[in-house]
C-alpha cells in the first residue's frame, strides 16, 4: 500500500492566519482526499483533490476557506485560511489505491491543528 | 452509500473474541461492507471488506448475514493494542471513490 508523509504533524496558530498542510505519497495515485476530525468526533470529508483541476468540495466546505492544490499524482496541499478556534482539528490526507475502489485506502498520520 | 448503525462503545476482555456488530439494512446489491479502525492519534487503518461471503484475513473475520442487512467484525483474540474506534462503511466499489465515515464503535480492550 502507499506510504503517506503528512507535514506538519502538529501546529499551534494564531487566529486570522493560514496554515498549509502538505501530503506526499510515495507512488502515483489517482484519488487523494482531505478529511477533518474535530475533537471527539468521526472523520468528515472536506474534499477530493483532483490532479490538474479544481478540487471537489463536500457540502459545508468551500474553496475560499480550504483551498487545495494537486499539482501532480503524488502531492497535494490543503490550506486552512483565516483560522478561528473552531478550526482546531486533526486534518488527514488519504489516498485510494489498488484495483478495486475502496480497497487499500491509506491515511496519513494527520496534522493536529490548534488555533489560539 | 447505505447508512450504517453501530453501537457507540463496547468493552472486551483481553484474550477474548471481540464481536463488533454493524447494521446496514438498506444496503444495495453492489455495495460492499468495509471495516476500518482508528487507534488514538493515528490515521484510520483498513481491516477487511466483503460483499456476500464471509471473509477472513490476518487481522479479523467478517461475517455478513445472508440477507446482507447486518454484519459482524470479529477480532478472535483481542489485545490491548486493539483498543480503537472501529468504523463500518457500506459503499459501492466503483463510484466516486469517496470513503464516508459514520460514528463508529469505540472498543475498549481491558486486561
Amino acid at each position: 500500500s502507499a506510504v503517506i508523509s503528512q507535514k506538519p504533524s502538529r501546529d499551534i496558530c494564531q487566529r486570522g492566519t493560514s496554515l498549509t498542510i502538505q501530503c506526499q505519497v510515495d507512488s502515483q495515485v489517482t484519488m487523494m482526499f482531505w478529511y477533518r476530525q474535530q475533537p471527539g468526533q468521526s472523520l468528515t470529508l472536506i474534499a477530493t483533490a483532483n490532479q490538474g483541476s479544481e478540487a471537489t468540495y463536500e457540502s459545508g466546505f468551500v474553496i475560499d476557506k480550504f483551498p487545495i492544490s494537486r499539482p501532480n499524482l503524488t502531492f497535494s496541499t490543503l490550506t486552512v485560511s483565516n483560522m478561528s478556534p473552531e478550526d482546531s482539528s486533526i486534518y488527514l490526507c488519504s489516498v485510494g489505491t489498488g484495483g478495486l475502489w475502496g480497497y487499500g485506502y491509506t491515511f496519513g498520520s494527520g496534522t493536529r491543528l490548534t488555533v489560539v | 452509500d447505505a447508512k450504517t448503525t453501530q453501537p457507540p462503545s463496547m468493552d472486551c476482555a483481553e484474550g477474548r473474541a471481540a464481536n463488533l456488530p454493524c447494521n446496514h439494512s438498506t444496503i444495495s446489491g453492489n455495495e460492499y461492507v468495509y471495516w476500518y479502525r482508528q487507534i488514538h492519534s493515528q490515521g484510520p487503518q483498513y481491516i477487511i471488506h466483503g460483499l456476500k461471503n464471509n471473509e477472513t484475513n490476518e487481522m479479523a473475520s467478517l461475517i455478513i448475514t445472508e440477507d446482507r442487512k447486518s454484519s459482524t467484525l470479529i477480532l478472535p483474540h483481542a489485545t490491548l493494542r486493539d483498543t480503537a474506534v472501529y468504523y463500518c462503511i457500506a459503499r459501492r466499489g466503483n463510484q466516486g471513490g469517496k470513503l464516508i465515515f459514520g460514528q463508529g464503535t469505540e472498543l475498549s480492550v481491558k486486561p
